[in-house]
């Protein structure tokens, strides 16, 4: 069975500084995707960035990079130069093939708050 | 990035009332998929469907029912509400190709309180 664990259920950064969001998972399957989602407080579900199981290179989207370690399967979410725009629910998740058609597995989310 | 939208946005509605949540996409994505979520807490898949007169039942068990008459169309229906079904209902689509790839694109949400 898949898992995704996010050990942080709240985090503040400053303005401006970078920060890291913790990712681990767990999976048999030597095939799979993982996703970070952003939630606001208006509840809308936003995708951030995707890592492929067999990618070479850590994905980038702008601000966003995934710290993508797959001996130690962690793929945490460092968001740079936060704004505070930024604060917000975050949700790592993990698909493959095998589930159910790539069906999405959530984390339990992590709070992050920008601090002025 | 895909356009898809949910009607109503929010609903408060009284025990026993029968609701169907709208979903629809533009993006002419074959798979969508129902999730609900407690505030703050992570989602739960309760529909998906790979197409047209295609639904599944998701890991989490629902009194829900869906169906898909249209590919842009997939809406869930409760027949009777109840206080626990007051929740947040979360449509999503994406592409089938099977790859780990497909991302799933979410709509706005409908926050949902039965009273």
């Amino acid at each position: 069975a898949q898992k995704i664990t996010q050990t942080q259920p709240g985090m503040f950064v400053q303005e401006k500084e970078a920060v890291t969001l913790d990712c681990t998972y767990d999976t048999s399957d030597p095939s799979y995707g993982l996703f970070w989602y952003k939630q606001p407080s208006s509840g809308e579900m936003i995708f951030l960035i995707y890592q492929g199981s067999y990618d070479q290179q850590n994905a980038t989207e702008g601000r966003y990079s995934l710290n993508f370690q797959k001996a130690r399967k962690s793929a945490n979410l460092v968001i740079s130069a936060s704004q505070l725009g930024d604060s917000a629910m975050y949700f790592c998740a993990m698909s493959n093939p095998g589930n159910a058609g790539n069906m999405l597995t959530f984390g339990g989310g992590t709070r992050l708050m920008v601090k002025p | 990035e895909a356009d898809i939208y949910q009607t109503p946005r929010y609903l408060v509605i009284g025990t026993g009332k029968k609701i169907t949540l709208e979903c629809s996409q533009t993006m002419g994505h074959d798979k969508m998929y129902w999730y609900q979520q407690d505030p703050g807490m992570e989602l739960h898949l309760i529909h998906y469907s790979y197409g047209v007169n295609s639904t599944e039942k998701g890991d989490l068990s629902s009194e829900s029912t869906v169906s898909r008459i249209r590919t842009e169309h997939f809406p869930l229906t409760l027949e009777s509400a109840r206080p626990s079904h007051t929740s947040q209902y979360l449509c999503a689509s994406s592409v089938l190709t099977g790859s780990s790839t497909d991302t799933q694109y979410f709509g706005p949400g409908t926050r949902l309180t039965v009273l």
